[in-house]
């Protein structure tokens, strides 16, 4: 089975420009989280989808960031305008519903994403 | 929300050694608590998780202790071997909140030869 995928795996770009992050979740997983690590601090939680709708959004740090989810299979998360604090590992996650034997999610391998 | 507390930061121990790593949490309503491993450059993997009705788990060499009266969680591995040194990060959440994680901060692992 294939694992969950996030491309690109780094990204460099300019205070100001829009960056779009990809995650192609394990096929069939109908939840699928984003996380993000900033450097040297904990992974936080920035939202969850069930299929394509959102289920809790309550860590998208400010309205720049934009997380999609069309068709309920790959999402997208958009930063628009970029700003330095951006950066950071962002990790996608997905797992089934409902859960077997708790063995949780699978993440991605993540984007790297610098701004500069 | 939830905040979970990570100790120690960095941890070095002697290969055979035990390793102990601990966090806590401040959510009476989390019953999830995953651990997961990161090695530089990889994704984070689940390597043992306890449910709030259970108060230990063992998986070979790696254990998981929970204290829901204290809201304290520990991670055990026992015969430390140097592939095990890399990050790990304790994670609690709640299902009814649709088990998004609350990870402390990490632990970076070096296991000397």
């Amino acid at each position: 089975e294939a694992g969950v995928t996030q491309f690109p795996s780094h990204s460099v770009i300019e205070k100001g420009q829009t960056v779009t992050l990809r995650c192609d979740p394990i096929s069939g997983h109908d939840n699928l989280y984003w996380y993000r690590r900033v450097m040297g601090k904990e992974i936080k939680f920035l939202l969850h989808f069930v299929k394509e709708s959102k289920q809790d959004e309550s860590g998208m740090p400010n309205n720049r960031f934009l997380a999609e989810r069309t068709g309920g299979t790959y999402s997208t998360l958009k930063v628009q305008p970029a700003e330095l604090e951006d950066s950071g590992v962002y990790f996608c996650a997905s797992s089934q519903v409902p859960w077997g034997r708790g063995y949780g999610y699978t993440f991605g391998s993540g984007t790297r994403l610098t701004v500069v | 929300g939830e905040n979970v507390e990570q100790h120690p930061s960095t941890l070095s121990v002697q290969e055979g050694d035990s390793a102990v790593i601990k966090c806590t949490y401040s959510d009476s309503a989390s019953n999830y608590f995953p651990w997961y491993k990161q090695e530089l450059g990889k994704r984070p993997q689940l390597i043992i998780d306890i449910r709030s009705n259970v108060g230990e788990k063992k998986d070979q060499r790696i254990a998981v202790t929970l204290n829901k009266t204290a809201k304290h969680f520990s991670l055990h591995i026992t015969e430390t071997q140097p592939e095990d040194s890399a990050v790990y990060f304790c994670a609690a959440s709640n299902s009814n909140s649709g088990y998004a994680l609350n990870f402390g901060k990490g632990t970076s692992l070096l296991v000397t030869p």
